[in-house]
């Protein structure tokens, strides 16, 4: 299946900071993106949906100011927690898919952020 | 809204036996099922999907089931091993609208070596 990395696979930052959270489509081009957060034990919440070179898709509740989402490039999306706090602290996994006529969906290992 | 419901929420299976989770979908217009594996700490990986034209697909020992008309869709795993143990996590995509997946709570399993 296709490769779908993320970097940094853990970050710990202090409260009132910010966090840059990298995507890349390793082996293929992807026109849509998609950020998920995921409690302990719960399944995939659906941030926000970005297509490359056009504003992110925010879900209902999610608050497109402090989650910025960047989908600059087909191989590339940035998500940023800007003035983090603690309630922030989750796993948060990108995913990728080529384009509408290819379903598949592949997704990154994960980013394990810490807020203290 | 749109709604997948999967079953059972935690499955312990002993190493060896089948293991069988089952999920229902509310938007009939649904033409597209994946199943992830998850491992602990890790991202979710496409095991198997199935697209709404065909009834069954398999491949080694996983396999998906789509009843279309009770919008059921089903993973079989046979000769379950000690690493098949994680979260396992269905989803129904459609092709027009949002484009959104659904996914559903997930399912712990456990094989019991």
């Amino acid at each position: 299946g296709a490769v779908v990395s993320q970097h940094p696979s853990r970050v710990i930052c202090k409260s009132g900071t910010s966090v840059k959270i990298e995507c890349r489509s390793l082996d293929f081009q992807a026109t849509t993106m998609f950020w998920y957060r995921q409690f302990p034990k719960q399944s995939l919440m659906l941030m926000a949906t970005s297509n490359e070179g056009s504003k992110a898709t925010y879900e209902q509740g999610v608050e497109k100011d402090k989650f910025l989402i960047n989908h600059a490039s087909l191989t590339l999306s940035t998500l940023t927690v800007t003035s983090a706090h603690p309630e922030d602290s989750s796993f948060y996994i990108c995913s990728a898919r080529a384009d509408r006529e290819n379903y598949e969906q592949y997704f990154g290992p994960g980013t394990r952020l810490t807020v203290t | 809204g749109e709604n997948v419901e999967q079953h059972p929420s935690t499955l312990s299976v002993q190493e060896g036996d089948s293991a069988v989770i089952k999920c229902t979908y509310s938007d009939s217009a649904s033409n597209y099922f994946p199943w992830y594996k998850q491992e602990l700490g890790k991202g979710p990986q496409l095991i198997i999907d199935i697209r709404s034209n065909v009834g069954e697909k398999k491949d080694q020992r996983i396999a998906v089931t789509l009843n279309k008309t009770a919008k059921h869709f089903s993973l079989h795993i046979t000769e379950t091993q000690p690493e098949d143990s994680a979260v396992y996590f269905c989803a129904a995509y459609k092709d027009t609208g949002g484009f959104k997946t659904i996914f559903g709570a997930g399912t712990r399993l456990f094989v019991k070596a």
